[in-house]
């Protein structure tokens, strides 16, 4: 089946750490993004990916990083400069940047502690 | 103000009523408009988009869009307890590749 898939499904950090958040898609698409999910708020996009070895920043960027060195994979890392982490995060891509339907992960809830 | 306004809900309705859930925005540049259903503690899944403005069917679901009173709408038929989840809408301008979303609306059907 193909799909998106993110682990793990809850994490904990202390504050101070860096964690680092897996992607993973099998759709063969070009794209892939990162959205946080806060309650009361709608996605809210952190970085994205238009190809291979190619990233730019969302609007939420500060305080994350992130790569892309194989089409299939988009892991995002949360620094230790990222004021408020615990959120929940959503992976998604699509065929191409603008491609119309952007498929979604089942996301990775961060609880700092 | 934020660009795309929606009513956080709950909004709680009996098994088999019609439902109607609604986005306002700002931008009027916006064309292709999105409702995303999100179960919870899952992620989003694209139920159905419109390009500009009119109504698409599929299904229980209708979607209508009115550029000229930057509204839109979900309708659902014939709801069921398994439709209970939160409804997100998003849109974005013509070749663009950012979606701005709705905050989401949940939605509970009781039995």
């Amino acid at each position: 089946d193909g799909g998106i898939t993110q682990s793990p499904k809850y994490l904990f950090r202390k504050e101070g750490q860096n964690v680092t958040l897996s992607c993973e898609q099998n759709l063969n698409h070009d794209a892939m993004y990162w959205y946080r999910q806060d309650p009361g708020q709608g996605l809210r996009l952190i970085y994205y990916s238009q190809i291979v070895n190619d990233f730019q920043k969302g609007d939420i960027a500060e305080g994350y990083s992130v790569s892309r060195e194989k089409k299939e994979s988009f892991p995002l890392t949360v620094t230790s400069a990222q004021k408020n982490p615990t959120a929940f995060y959503l992976c998604a891509s699509s065929i191409r940047l603008a491609g119309l339907e952007q498929f979604f992960g089942p996301g990775t809830r961060l609880t700092v502690l | 103000q934020k660009e795309v306004e929606q009513d956080p809900g709950p909004l709680s309705v009996p098994e088999g009523a019609i439902v109607s859930l609604n986005c306002t925005y700002s931008n009027s540049a916006f064309q292709y408009f999105m409702w995303y259903r999100q179960y919870s503690r899952k992620g989003p899944e694209l139920l159905m988009y419109t390009y500009s403005s009119g109504n698409k069917e599929d299904g229980r679901f209708t979607a209508q869009v009115d550029k000229s009173s930057k509204y839109i709408s979900l309708f659902i038929r014939d709801s069921q307890p398994s439709d209970s989840a939160t409804y997100l809408c998003a849109m974005r301008r013509d070749s663009s590749y950012k979606l701005i979303f709705g905050s989401g609306t949940r939605l509970l059907v009781r039995p």
